[in-house]
């Protein structure tokens, strides 16, 4: 089993769209956990930090279950430019240093 | 501000063949890692490197291996290619919290 699993997609919806995205991890022991953006043969970037009591960011909504261990991702009124692979990450630490556990991504198109 | 850089962009190499990629970080970080993402997958952690020293290491043979320079730049050697090997090679720095990656080197082996 991968230690961070998502659906891979690919997620086709229409402009204005909202649009979830769930990802689950086996490791209890993780400790931080993220949403990363990755366009179309580029590398991926931060799009947020997901913390348990939940937090937003304009139209992106992230929430952590660390109960379930599952992550979600909110997109609200889905933009053109929204279209990118979305990578579920969880952070262990092990001796003081984090390492970065990558989900294989689900892709997102918007259509107009 | 210069991001991280890496080189080269894109390389050919034979199986059995070795290859050294080079990454600058970002400005201020002292901490380099390195990924294998292969086609339609995530990111795979190799190694992390701090204080010019391997800190972490992920699920890789020996044939990989890595060295940081007093000036936190990195390389990732790989030996013995294999067709397997080709990937994107993507490094991230950091200092203290988010990572930052570099736009990768594309890895080709025939």
């Amino acid at each position: 089993r991968k230690e961070v699993e998502q659906d891979p997609g690919p997620f086709n919806v229409p402009e204005g769209a909202t649009v979830a995205f769930n990802c689950t991890y086996s490791n209890s022991a993780s400790q931080s956990f993220f949403w990363y953006r990755q366009d179309c043969r580029k590398e991926p970037k931060l799009l947020m930090s997901v913390y348990s009591s939940g937090n937003e960011d304009g139209r992106f909504t992230a929430q952590l279950n660390r109960a379930s261990q599952y992550i979600s991702l909110l997109i609200r009124d889905s933009k053109l430019s929204d279209s990118a692979t979305y990578l579920c990450v969880v952070a262990k630490s092990s001796g003081g240093y984090n390492k970065l556990i990558f989900g294989a991504g689900t892709r997102l198109a918007v259509h107009p | 501000d210069a991001g991280v850089t890496q080189s080269p962009t894109h390389l050919i190499k034979t199986r059995g063949q070795q290859v050294t990629l080079r990454c600058s970080p970002k400005s201020g970080h002292d901490t380099v890692s390195w990924y294998q993402q292969a086609l339609g997958q995530g990111p795979q952690f190799i190694f992390q490197y701090y204080e010019e020293e391997e800190r972490q290491r992920g699920n890789f043979p020996d044939r990989f291996s890595g060295h940081q320079f007093p000036n936190y730049s990195s390389e990732l050697n790989v030996n013995a290619l294999l067709l397997g090997d080709s990937a994107l090679y993507l490094c991230a720095s950091r200092r203290d919290y988010e990572q930052y990656f570099g736009p990768g080197t594309r890895l080709t082996v025939t």
